[in-house]
This record gives C-alpha cells, structure tokens and sequence, in this order.
C-alpha cells in the first residue's frame, strides 16, 4: 500500500482566493482525519470522518473551512477564501475501526503558503 | 490548563543516555497515541495504548490509567532518535516534546 496520499506538497496561493487540499485513504480505514500544524499551536485535529460521514468537525475554525469525503478513497479540505493565517502544515491521517480507530497512519502533509 | 500536556518540552542527550518523556492528560481516555515527527515534517505512529506497557526495538510506552500519566522511554539513544515526540490522546495532541541526541 502506498500509505497516505496527500497533494500537493506545497501550495502557494494569495489571500482570497480558494484552496483545495486532497488526500487518498488507506485502502479498507474508515476513518479520516484532518490536521493542522502550526508553530503556535502545534497540532489541531479540524475534522474526522467515519464511514465518509463526518463526525467531529468542531476543530473547523470558521466557515471559511469545508470538508468533504465522497467516497472512501477521497476526502478535501476547502478553504475559500485564503487569508495568510490559513498558513499551516495540514495533515490527512486515516485508520481502522480494527483499531477502535486511533492506530494513525498520516499522510507527507501539505504546505500551504497564503500571502 | 491543556488536556494533554507533555514535558519536557525540550531534551538534550548525549548518545547512549536513556530518555523519558512524560504525558499527562486529564480527559477520559479510549486511547494514547505516541508520534515521532522527524525534522523533515512526516509524521509516524509509535505506539497506540489503553493499558500496561508496549515495546519496540528500543522505544517502551507505559500507561497508568489510575493516575492517567503515560512515559515513552528510548534505550540506548541514538542520534537518529532526534525528533518532535507527540503525545495524542482521543484526538487531543500535547505540544511535543523536542529530543536532540548529540553524538
């Protein structure tokens, strides 16, 4: 298995304009998750799904920021529109329900740069 | 006061020295999580817990549920043990505990 598929690596973009993030599950987890990392405040879990159903998006900051997985292959994390305080790692991770759903497995992360 | 807070936050060794680093939470716990981040930025699941004490290779995690207190000890540290350790608990991260292992 190819692990976690993030992409891009790195995205640059200007203030305002929407940013789409991607990220391929492990083939058979159920779950996924999506993560922000920051130098102030470290690692910040945005949103996790359960069977492609969300379940917990209470770490989403603002409405700025939407999640969607249509299937169990795919899932993207929008933000519209960028501000420079968007500027973070954002991890996807995904596990197994055989593990009561925390045996993670995260993906490389993209870099995103709003300016 | 953080849900789960690890200390130190910062920790020099010399290589060969045992290292301990701590986690402490305050939430009901379904299960502990130890991440190795390495400077690059991957992220890597160490360990999952919910009781007792794991080992692999040289890394030990113990848990005690009683005093919801975890330790990820390192044997024999090696320089390319240096990394970000990250303590996770039901999806609630620590802020990482820097390790350096000077040679």
């Amino acid at each position: 298995d190819a692990g976690v598929i993030q992409s891009p690596r790195h995205e640059v973009t200007e203030m305002g304009q929407e940013v789409t993030l991607r990220c391929k599950p492990i083939s058979g987890h159920d779950y996924l998750f999506w993560y922000r990392q920051t130098m102030m405040r470290g690692l910040e879990l945005l949103i996790y799904f359960n069977n492609n159903v969300p379940i917990d998006d209470s770490g989403m900051p603002e409405d700025r920021f939407s999640a969607k997985m249509p299937n169990a292959s795919f899932s993207t994390l929008k933000i519209q529109p960028s501000e420079p305080r968007d500027s973070a790692v954002y991890f996807c991770a995904s596990s197994s329900s055989n593990t009561g759903g925390y045996g993670y497995t995260f993906g490389s992360g993209t870099r995103l740069t709003v300016v | 006061k953080n849900e789960v807070e690890q200390s130190p936050q910062n920790l020099t060794a010399q290589e060969g020295e045992f290292i301990t680093i701590n986690c402490s939470y305050s939430v009901g716990i379904s299960a502990l999580h130890w991440l190795q981040q390495h400077p690059g930025g991957g992220i890597v699941s160490l360990f999952m817990l919910s009781s007792g004490k794991k080992k692999h290779g040289r890394l030990i995690a113990t848990i005690n549920i009683q005093e919801k207190h975890s330790s990820l000890h390192i044997t024999a540290s090696h320089p390319r043990d240096s990394a970000v350790y990250i303590c996770a608990v039901n999806m609630r991260f620590g802020a990482g505990t820097r390790l350096t292992v000077k040679p």
